[in-house]
């Protein structure tokens, strides 16, 4: 089985700042990594995620993820956030197992960002 | 194009009823999931079809819950005799088949339902 553990259920920041959301997994065997971001009232959308590769993974709007298999982590990194960027944010794992994956995704507990002005 | 949809959006029931959620995926999708999200568990994976069929149904709390999937297209997630516990708001997600297990899960507005 997989498990996620997001380090932080808040995260408050001033406009312009980084931001780091940290996400750690527990898998017995190979996965791939997504960040989902759930802005207010709105559905879950996939932000970045990890196949293979390069381990770091870049987002359309700025925001990075580096894939650090030792550590067992897939943190978030933002140089400079927007007020538009306050959502929760939900770290995601799903097994690399071939056809008997599913994909079946299993969250961590989510990350609310919040950008204050 | 059109993205996943669910119906109805928000649904209040008293305990002890049935009740029934939709979810149309997108055309082509046929990998289709149910999630639930509440406070107390965050998202948690419910069940997944491949098609018509479900091969991982490991996420369904109780016998209560069932779920089909008809044409390939349409799924409906039934909860019988429904509990407080119940209370939730249920995701639905469709993709491109997953052969490996990497393909984009695409999430619909969610099914808010609340037991009285």
């Amino acid at each position: 089985a997989q498990s996620v553990t997001q380090l932080d259920s808040q995260v408050p920041v001033f406009e312009e700042a980084p931001v780091e959301l940290r996400c750690n997994y527990s898998s017995s065997v190979s996965v791939y990594l997504f960040w989902y971001v759930q802005y207010p009232n709105q559905g879950l959308q996939l932000l970045l995620k990890y196949l293979s590769g390069s381990t770091l993974v870049e987002s359309i709007n700025g925001f990075e993820a580096e894939f650090n298999k030792s550590q067992t982590s897939f943190h978030l990194r933002k140089p400079s956030v927007h007020i538009s960027d306050t959502a929760e944010y939900f770290c995601a794992v799903t097994r690399n197992a071939g056809g008997t994956s599913y994909g079946k995704l299993t969250f961590g507990q989510g990350t609310i960002l919040t950008v204050h002005p | 194009g059109a993205g996943v949809s669910q119906s109805p959006s928000n649904k209040v029931t008293e305990k002890g009823k049935d009740v029934e959620l939709r979810c149309d995926p997108i055309s082509g999708h046929t990998a289709l999931y149910w999630y639930r999200q509440s406070l107390g568990q965050g998202l948690e994976f419910l069940i997944y079809f491949q098609g018509n069929s479900a091969p991982d149904k490991s996420g369904l709390p109780s016998d209560r819950f069932s779920a089909e999937r008809t044409g390939g297209s349409v799924s409906t997630l039934t909860i019988q005799r429904t509990q407080q516990e119940d209370s939730a708001v249920y995701l639905c997600a469709s993709s491109l088949a997953q052969l490996a297990g990497g393909n984009e899960q695409y999430f619909g507005p969610g099914t808010r339902l609340t037991v009285t």
